[in-house]
């Protein structure tokens, strides 16, 4: 079965880091993606894990861990602009299965 | 990036009647689309997977014979909502599957309304 677990809400203040994570369990597992999700739009691409390990994107970065089932994606320097949900995802050619995403609010 | 293009973005139809929506991949082949729905403040759900040339696979749950879905040629996949209704009203999605090193392409969305 798919099971994609993450918070469902997080609030941050402007400027500082935070830290979403996510726990799956999934067949046919090839990796993990983050993507961003402004309210009424489609998603937008942010991360795409296959190895175990951080990957840094500018102020995006990614982690996973195959082993424990496990990744988050951390948001440094928050802005404003980035209010919105993160949907983590699970699996591959075959199937990709979302999580209920993680609506983040950042105050000033 | 690859580009998928879904039209028409907006749609308002009268209770019972059909709509159809298309995903089109315009600068890549897609022997295979994704179709997911999406309720307000609910994640992607994934209603079933087209592929060119074969039957669609259905998820659980999921109506065939309401909600039919024919992947024509290599870069066209459609949804048809036959005979809607107000519970069908919806955020319609549509992405190609992820590569090996590749993101899974969203089309842009279809916002159903149903009256």
């Amino acid at each position: 079965g798919q099971n994609i677990d993450q918070p469902t809400e997080m609030t941050a203040t402007e400027g500082a880091i935070v830290q979403i994570n996510c726990t799956y369990q999934t067949s046919g597992f090839n990796g993990l993606f983050w993507y961003q999700q402004h309210a009424g739009e489609a998603p937008t691409f942010l991360s795409y894990n296959v190895l175990d390990g951080l990957e840094e994107k500018g102020r995006f970065s990614s982690f996973l861990s195959r082993s424990k089932g496990y990744s988050y994606l951390l948001l440094k320097e928050l802005q404003m602009k980035d209010s919105a949900s993160y949907l983590c995802a699970a699996g591959g050619y075959q199937k990709v299965t979302f999580g209920t995403g993680t609506k983040l609010q950042v105050i000033p | 990036g690859a580009v998928v293009s879904q039209h028409p973005s907006r749609v308002i139809c009268k209770s019972g009647t059909s709509v159809k929506i298309e995903c089109r991949s315009l600068d890549f082949q897609a022997t295979t689309m994704f179709w997911y729905r999406q309720f307000p403040k609910q994640s992607l759900m994934l209603m079933a997977t087209s592929n060119e040339g074969s039957k669609a696979t259905y998820e659980q749950g999921v109506e065939k014979d309401k909600f039919l879905i024919n992947h024509a040629s290599l870069t066209l996949s459609t949804l048809t909502v036959t005979s809607a209704h107000p519970e069908d009203s919806s955020f319609y999605i549509c992405s190609a599957p992820p590569g090996p090193d590749t993101e899974a392409f969203f089309g842009q969305g279809t916002r159903l309304t149903v009256v």
